[in-house]
């Protein structure tokens, strides 16, 4: 089966950092994506992580270790408009859909 | 340029009307999807068209009818719709509906959307 966790919602302060976490069980694994969707708008790309370890761009950074079926995403100096939901997705080659996507986590910045 | 359009932004149609959702991009992307998303919810892919076929179907009521008339354009004509398929659609695409894993081939891009009330 395919599932993936996510926290529903999160809260942080502005300037702060925020680590949503991520987990799957896939039957197989071929990268993991993390989108930034704010309310009532197309989810935008953020990241993807296919092998192990930290890939960084600029205040974001993504994290993957396969065998732990684990990813975490990290939002530094966080500002008001990170304030949005953040879709975790694996592409799983061995499923019927190109990409499953989590349910996302809610963040909300507050002052 | 990684944009893909949708049109309209908005759309109100009775249960009788039929309408149709459009989707464009020239990214020279071969793999092109629908999606449709509830408030607070992910998007739940409908179709996938790879090299403008029909390549997955997720169990789609016939009320739904994607179209592909090339490689850039994707359509959903919609007929006889309920007030319960009111929500978000949206279009992406990629390089490839490939098992890559690459980046460059298998990030999807998505439209921002058409909001949909079926009344």
């Amino acid at each position: 089966g395919q599932n993936i966790d996510q926290p529903t919602e999160m809260t942080a302060t502005e300037g702060a950092i925020v680590q949503i976490n991520c987990t799957y069980q896939t039957s197989g694994f071929n990268g993991l994506f993390w989108y930034q969707q704010h309310a009532g708008e197309a989810p935008t790309f953020l990241s993807y992580n296919v092998l192990d370890g930290l890939e960084e761009k600029g205040r974001f950074s993504s994290f993957l270790s396969r065998s732990k079926g684990y990813s975490y995403l990290l939002l530094k100096e966080l500002q008001m408009k990170d304030s949005a939901s953040y879709l975790c997705a694996v592409r799983d080659p061995g499923g019927n859909t190109p990409l499953v996507f989590g349910k996302g986590t809610r963040l909300s910045v507050i002052a | 340029d990684t944009e893909v359009t949708q049109t309209p932004k908005h759309l109100v149609m009775g249960m009788t009307n039929k309408k149709s959702l459009k989707c464009e991009q020239h990214m020279g992307h071969r793999a092109m999807y629908w999606y449709k998303q509830k408030a607070k919810k992910p998007p739940e892919l409908m179709f996938v068209y790879s090299y403008e076929k029909l390549s997955i179907n997720e169990s789609v009521p016939s009320r739904f009818s994607p179209e592909c008339p090339n490689s850039s354009l994707l359509n959903l004509h919609l007929h006889a719709l309920q007030p319960e398929d009111s929500a978000l659609y949206l279009c992406a695409s990629s390089q490839d509906q490939g098992t890559s894993g690459k980046k460059s081939t298998d990030t999807q891009y998505f439209g921002p959307g058409t909001r949909l009330t079926v009344l």
